[in-house]
């Protein structure tokens, strides 16, 4: 089946960093490709997307390509702040149009000011 | 904007105990889901319902039932709560299925067994 592998499971940066989390994903054609993250005692939010070869998705600061040949769709910050501390998930959409989504196991970032 | 509310925030159980989780919606959205999530494990995904009265099973679905009486809500039954499990339940929430669908999450229900 569908499956994302995230393989990060604890990073920690200092302010100013550079951050890349890692996300490779299985699945057959172009399955859409999401971010999420979850601050503490809250429920995870959307950060943005990609569904095509080549497509950039950004918010915040953040971005990621969408990149079939290697099946990753890598997180990236040129420089992170205190307040980016939090679990950022990978995820994976359906491709039954159900908008089911398969997500990775979670990388905890730790960014100390 | 809308807002997942999710009851109770907080669930204490005894072994063997049948637990009801209680998710509510004011999108107006079609489809619901209901995840479950484990420290140092992604989100896993137990049931999800597509309108009012359906109901869909996920790849956790053993031990749980769901109910989807009406559009606005989706409530979750631990049918027999295992000792020692220890787990946070998100419920979310989407306009409709699609592959670029974005979920929207309440803030989840611990659950502790004792």
């Amino acid at each position: 089946g569908d499956s994302v592998t995230q393989t990060e499971g604890q990073v920690a940066l200092s302010e100013e960093d550079f951050l890349t989390i890692h996300c490779n994903y299985s699945a057959s054609g172009y399955p859409a490709l999401f971010w999420y993250v979850q601050y503490p005692g809250e429920g995870p939010q959307f950060l943005f997307r990609a569904s095509r070869d080549k497509e950039k998705g950004s918010s915040r600061g953040f971005e990621a390509t969408y990149d079939k040949g290697t099946t990753s769709f890598h997180l990236r910050k040129a420089s992170v702040q205190e307040s980016d501390s939090a679990v950022y998930y990978c995820a994976l959409g359906d491709r039954t149009n159900t908008g089911k989504l398969t997500f990775g196991d979670g990388t905890v970032l730790t960014v100390k000011p | 904007g809308g807002i997942i509310t999710q009851t109770p925030k907080f669930l204490i159980g005894q072994e063997g105990q049948k637990l009801t989780l209680k998710c509510q919606q004011n999108f107006n959205h079609d489809t619901m889901y209901w995840y479950r999530q484990d420290s140092g494990k992604g989100l896993r995904l137990i049931y999800y319902s597509i309108t009012e009265n359906d109901l869909q099973k996920g790849d956790l679905s053993e031990g749980y039932d769901a109910s989807r009486e009406k559009k606005s809500s989706f409530s979750l039954t631990v049918t027999s709560a295992q000792k020692n499990e220890m787990a946070v339940f998100l419920c979310a929430s989407s306009i409709a299925g699609g592959r670029q669908n974005t979920l929207y999450f309440g803030a989840g229900t611990r659950l502790s067994v004792l």
